[in-house]
């Protein structure tokens, strides 16, 4: 089981987030990645393997984390950024995601 | 760069069976798994089962096993998920995923196919 924290943060553009993700056990390999969903889209990969930024991802997106406590770090939130990220292990069967962080306008 | 088209949004009503499709294209279709996810309105996402499409492995979560069969057409490129009988709470939109190995980061997503299942 993934847990997300907070359930909503509520920053300014040119803020700083830190997100987080916590497993019940072992991210096995460390292989969680994130993603970030706006409304009416399908979600889209930011990083993989806990700390490999996808190609395309901006360097303002960082992951950090190992075994069962992972972040993403934001170093200065976009308008584009506000949204719901998601955390997600494929290290064991079954996948599972996290139930989400919502990242709002202040 | 590959991508994945859906089938277009679904209304059914309870107990109707259904079947949506995904097909691959710009890659090579049987070297990748294709999963689906769930998003239930207002919800988060939900993993539901992955399948290869070279020799139709496929796994399950334990949440959705027994209620959709995960199939797959190597020689026309297109993953499915059917239900035999709808129910309201089978309302969603239903992605499906590419990736690299079973084991592996989701490269792409499809775009979507909603379903509404109201009586």
């Amino acid at each position: 089981v993934l847990t997300q924290s907070p359930g909503t943060l509520s920053l300014s553009p040119g803020e700083r987030a830190t997100l987080s993700c916590r497993a019940s056990q072992s991210v096995s390999n460390n292989y969680l990645a994130w993603f970030h969903q706006r409304p009416g889209q399908p979600p889209r990969l930011l990083i993989y393997g806990a700390s490999r930024r996808a190609a395309g991802i901006p360097d303002r997106f960082s992951g950090s984390g190992s075994g069962t406590d992972f972040t993403l770090s934001i170093s200065r939130l976009e308008p584009e950024d506000f949204a719901v990220f998601y955390c997600q292990q494929y290290g064991s069967l079954p996948f599972t995601f996290g139930p989400g962080t919502k990242v709002d306008i202040k | 760069e590959g991508q994945l088209v859906q089938s277009g949004a679904e209304v059914k009503k309870p107990g109707e069976s259904l079947k949506i499709s995904c097909k691959g294209s710009g890659y090579s279709f049987i070297s990748y798994w294709i999963g689906w996810v769930r998003q239930e309105p207002g919800k988060g996402l939900e993993w539901m089962g992955i399948i290869y499409p070279g020799d139709s492995d496929t796994k399950y979560s334990p949440s959705f096993q027994g209620h959709v069969t995960i199939s797959a057409d190597k020689f026309i490129s297109t993953a499915y998920v059917q239900w035999t009988s709808l129910k309201a709470s089978d309302t969603a939109m239903y992605y499906c995923v590419r990736q690299g190995g079973l084991h592996s980061y989701i490269y792409d997503w499809g775009q979507g196919t909603l379903v509404t299942v109201s009586s």
